[in-house]
């Protein structure tokens, strides 16, 4: 089966600036997940999906990030305005349903640079 | 609430010594825990996992125990190869979050 799809894989902006990022989930996945993880850190999880419906974003920075599931399907993790600190690579992840016994699955990730 | 702490890296070894990597836990709950690896230029891997205390995860010659009474699930490896050589993060899920320990760098010189 084709994995999680993330695009970009690298991306560079100045702080201030606004970027996208999009994720295509294993087809018949009805969670998704976002993670940011800081060089030298564990991923954090920003936000999760049940099919177009948010069940967690306590975590997410909701002044700055937006996501969206619209149809249940692609994701986009939006950052507007970007800081320093939001230098992390961004984690997709999708799983069949919401409990321990379903495994996570990642895409590689967009490595997000903030100058 | 909730957290994942495992050993400090980097971890260097030797081809065919073997590999311990630390890692406890803190949780409310009953959680599952897992091991995920993640290779130079690649995503995160699931390696292996425990649903319950005392069930045992192996893969690809790495093992762990759940021990729910040191609250532990340490990773382990008879004889490990240069090919090993990754990040390893050890994590929980409970109450519909998967819950990451900062990860442990191993490297494995030939």
């Amino acid at each position: 089966e084709a994995g999680v799809a993330q695009s970009p894989r690298y991306k560079i902006i100045e702080k201030r600036q606004s970027v996208a990022f999009w994720c295509n989930p294993i087809s018949g996945h009805a969670t998704l997940y976002w993670y940011q993880q800081i060089l030298g850190q564990g991923p954090k999880l920003l936000i999760q999906f049940q099919n177009n419906g948010v069940v967690d974003d306590s975590q997410l920075p909701k002044d700055r990030f937006s996501a969206e599931r619209l149809k249940g399907v692609d994701s986009t993790l939006k950052i507007q305005p970007a800081k320093l600190e939001d230098s992390a690579v961004y984690l997709c992840a999708s799983s069949l349903e919401r409990g321990n016994n379903s495994p996570l699955h990642f895409g590689n990730g967009t490595r997000l640079t903030v100058t | 609430g909730d957290s994942v702490t495992q050993m400090e890296g980097p971890v260097t070894l030797s081809e065919e010594a073997f590999l311990t990597i630390n890692c406890t836990y803190t949780a409310t709950g009953y959680p599952s825990l897992f091991w995920y690896v993640q290779y130079p230029g690649e995503g995160l891997q699931l390696l292996l996992k425990a649903t319950k205390a005392d069930d045992k995860g192996s893969n690809k010659g790495f093992e762990a125990t759940y021990r729910k009474e040191t609250t532990s699930f340490h990773l382990e490896k008879g004889s490990v190869q240069v090919s090993d050589s990754a990040v390893y993060f050890c994590a929980l899920f409970d109450t519909g979050k998967l819950i990451f320990g900062q990860g442990t760098t191993l490297q494995v010189k030939p």
